[in-house]
């Protein structure tokens, strides 16, 4: 069992719509990341949050907009999304930002823009 | 820049027997940390080893080490006595002990087929 959970697994969208994703972890871990994974390829990095402050933005369009609303929880805002953006997005969380701190990654969820 | 490279972008195995994934980096930097995930087909990125760039021991989990060759630059996964489970794709990721951004940086993945 994972000890990050995203939420929802699937989801699908329209251009026009407003959704958001959900990565929560209670392991007690300060750092939180977003990643995008296309199929077959190595996840991207898009946002990282330190002690619930975005302190790395890997140059993500604006229609993607984190929050961090506490130190267990991390969201992705979408609006406006284009059919490129269909991909995997992953959470991932860490004790700190140290290297010698793993990443724990969540199941993902299953992004289609219709 | 630092970059990740594996060459192998797929390996298959016989169940029970030994394969070893490459991976080569690049980087001019002395301390780092390396570190090999495995993704499953139900997505989740899970860690399977991760090596201290100035520890010259290699790493170990059960049944998979590390071959880590700090001149040459290189970081190989041997997975022994291998299982059904093991299938999946292996990536390889660097991580810079400077910035402290927690920058994880990936190579292209290998994608590893257990037969029975």
């Amino acid at each position: 069992d994972t000890e990050v959970t995203q939420t929802p697994k699937h989801l699908v969208m329209g251009m026009t719509n407003k959704k958001s994703l959900k990565c929560e972890q209670h392991m007690g871990h300060r750092a939180m990341y977003w990643y995008k994974q296309k199929a077959k390829k190595p996840p991207e990095l898009m946002f990282v949050y330190s002690y619930e402050k975005l302190s790395i933005n890997e140059s993500v369009p604006s229609r993607f907009s984190p929050e961090c609303p506490n130190s267990s929880l991390l969201n992705l805002h979408l609006h406006a999304l284009q059919p490129e953006d269909s991909a995997l997005y992953l959470c991932a969380s860490s004790q700190g930002r140290q290297p010698n701190q793993p990443q724990h990654f969540g199941d993902g969820t299953r992004l289609s823009i219709l | 820049a630092q970059t990740v490279t594996q060459s192998q972008p797929e390996m298959s195995v016989q169940e029970a027997e030994t394969v070893t994934l490459s991976c080569t980096y690049d980087t001019s930097e002395s301390d780092y940390y390396l570190f090999w995930y495995k993704q499953p087909p139900s997505r989740q990125m899970i860690l399977v080893i991760r090596q201290e760039a100035y520890k010259q021991q290699n790493a170990t989990e059960n049944r998979f080490s590390v071959n880590f060759q700090k001149a040459a630059k290189s970081f190989s996964l041997k997975i022994s006595d291998s299982q059904l489970g093991d299938a999946a794709m292996y990536f390889c990721a660097y991580r810079s002990l400077s910035g402290n951004t927690g920058k994880l940086i990936f190579g292209q993945g290998t994608t590893l087929q257990v037969k029975p």
